[in-house]
């Protein structure tokens, strides 16, 4: 597509269940990150993949977060047993080649609301 | 780890002037240092992207400046218009580091008519 797109916008969830995000890269971008966003507060990273593997999984909070790319493409950020602090914006981008020299492309963010 | 602080959280200018945003990084220096737009319920989109051996890029009315001895970059935008009201980030990387880009906390830029 032509940009990097992101589902569902909003998310509205209850305390203890699971959610998936999902992003569809830029095709042919090798290079895809999620980040998120809370409230005031700038961009924290989560985590990196280089086509399917994901070299750099430091940024993800707990055990509860988790994430896969399959194909080479589309990625899901999953949360499992959501807590209210989970509540932010979650980001996801993309760039052609790996370290963003080019700089990233990011979708519109899924708004993720843990009551 | 890196630590970045933008010069403040909010900067009102007048239309017509020129805006000056800070972005300072501490302990390691960056590889790249990008600054990236955020509207209100959008992601950021990418404006600029400067290297640790560029002093200064320039994109129609933006420049900036990367110091690595000051350990700071400058963002301009020069003719402000009403239009260039958003949020300002920069992002730097340390390739030693990682593959990821961090964020600093971003300023909010208002140009008034």
């Amino acid at each position: 597509g032509a940009g990097v797109s992101q589902s569902p916008s909003n998310k509205v969830t209850e305390k203890g269940k699971d959610v998936e995000l999902r992003c569809d890269p830029i095709s042919g971008h090798t290079a895809l990150y999620w980040y998120r966003q809370s409230l005031g507060q700038g961009l924290e990273f989560l985590i990196y993949f280089q086509g399917n593997s994901a070299p750099d999984k430091s940024g993800l909070p707990s055990d509860r977060f988790s994430a896969e790319r399959t194909g080479g493409s589309v990625s899901t950020l999953t949360i499992q047993r959501t807590q209210q602090e989970d509540s932010a914006v979650y980001l996801c981008a993309s760039s052609l080649v790996k370290g963003g020299e080019y700089g990233y492309t990011f979708g519109s963010g899924t708004r993720l609301t843990v009551v | 780890s890196q630590k970045i602080e933008q010069n403040s959280e909010a900067l009102n200018i007048q239309e017509g002037k020129t805006a000056t945003l800070t972005c300072n990084y501490t302990n390691y220096s960056p590889a790249y240092l990008q600054w990236y737009r955020q509207d209100p319920g959008r992601g950021p989109v990418f404006l600029l992207l400067i290297r640790e051996n560029e002093k200064e890029k320039r994109k129609e009315r933006l420049k900036v400046t990367f110091d690595t001895t000051l350990k700071q970059s400058l963002f301009h935008i020069t003719a402000s218009q009403p239009a260039d009201s958003a949020t300002y980030l920069c992002a730097l990387m340390v390739p030693d580091y990682g593959q990821n880009f961090v964020f600093g906390p971003g300023t909010r830029l208002s140009v008034l008519p």
